[in-house]
């Protein structure tokens, strides 16, 4: 069965500090796609990253970095020098097919709190 | 690139009403919209799949006579939720397949609609 575990509920951090995001999946098949969209107070679910189950390159795009093993079915997401503006709900979520009509299978998120 | 617009944010309504939401992709064609409902401080969870010029497939436990969804053309799907009761008050989320849209595969969602029904 497929599925996202995002064992965190809620973290609270203070500015500048680093704070990783856990995301763990389970799935089946061989290809596939794993997914980070952040959703901030205004309910509007933005897009972060996309990656397929064939690129274990881990990416950095700013202060947001990336960390994918397949050996761990692991997608872990951390954030440097954290900022108040990255409060938001993050959502780990796995498509099974790069086609069109797939589904995306969305883990429970994880709250982030970052205090001035 | 790649947004998508959805009408109303917030709606208000009283029970027993219909109310239409709607979601466009506004710079690319989408043949797939998706329907999701969130609860407070919960997941995403996905009502139906909508295909552009056919029905849409509804997830198991989703009533297809409530949750009315038409996906007209490549721009539009929308949402009927008919007959509305408190119990349906929930935040409604849509989002577009960017498959079309240098072929991404990406889904990308609008802002949601706060539906309140009293």
């Amino acid at each position: 069965a497929q599925k996202v575990t995002q064992a965190q509920t809620e973290i609270s951090v203070v500015e500048k500090e680093d704070v990783t995001l856990d995301c763990v999946y389970e799935t089946r098949d061989t290809t596939y796609y794993l997914f980070w969209y952040k959703q901030p107070p205004s309910g509007e679910l933005v897009f972060l990253i996309r990656r397929n189950s064939f690129d274990e390159q881990n990416e950095i795009s700013g202060r947001y970095s990336w960390n994918f093993q397949k050996s761990t079915s692991s997608f872990n997401f951390t954030i440097t020098a954290s900022q108040v503006v990255d409060s938001a709900v993050y959502f780990c979520a796995l498509s099974e097919a790069p086609y069109n009509t797939d589904k995306l299978i969305f883990g429970t998120g994880t709250r982030l709190q970052v205090f001035p | 690139g790649a947004v998508v617009s959805q009408h109303p944010s917030r709606v208000i309504c009283k029970s027993g009403t219909s109310v239409k939401i709607e979601c466009r992709s506004l710079d690319f064609q989408a043949t797939t919209m998706f329907w999701y409902r969130q609860f407070p401080k919960q997941s995403l969870m996905l009502m139906a799949t909508s295909n552009e010029g056919s029905k849409a497939t509804y997830e198991q436990g989703v009533e297809k006579d409530k949750f009315l969804i038409n996906h007209a053309s490549l721009t539009l799907s929308t949402l009927t939720v008919t007959s509305a009761h408190p119990e349906d008050s929930s935040f409604y989320i849509c989002s577009a397949n960017s498959a079309g849209f240098a072929a991404k595969n990406i889904q990308y969602f609008g802002a949601g609609t706060r539906l309140s029904v009293l």
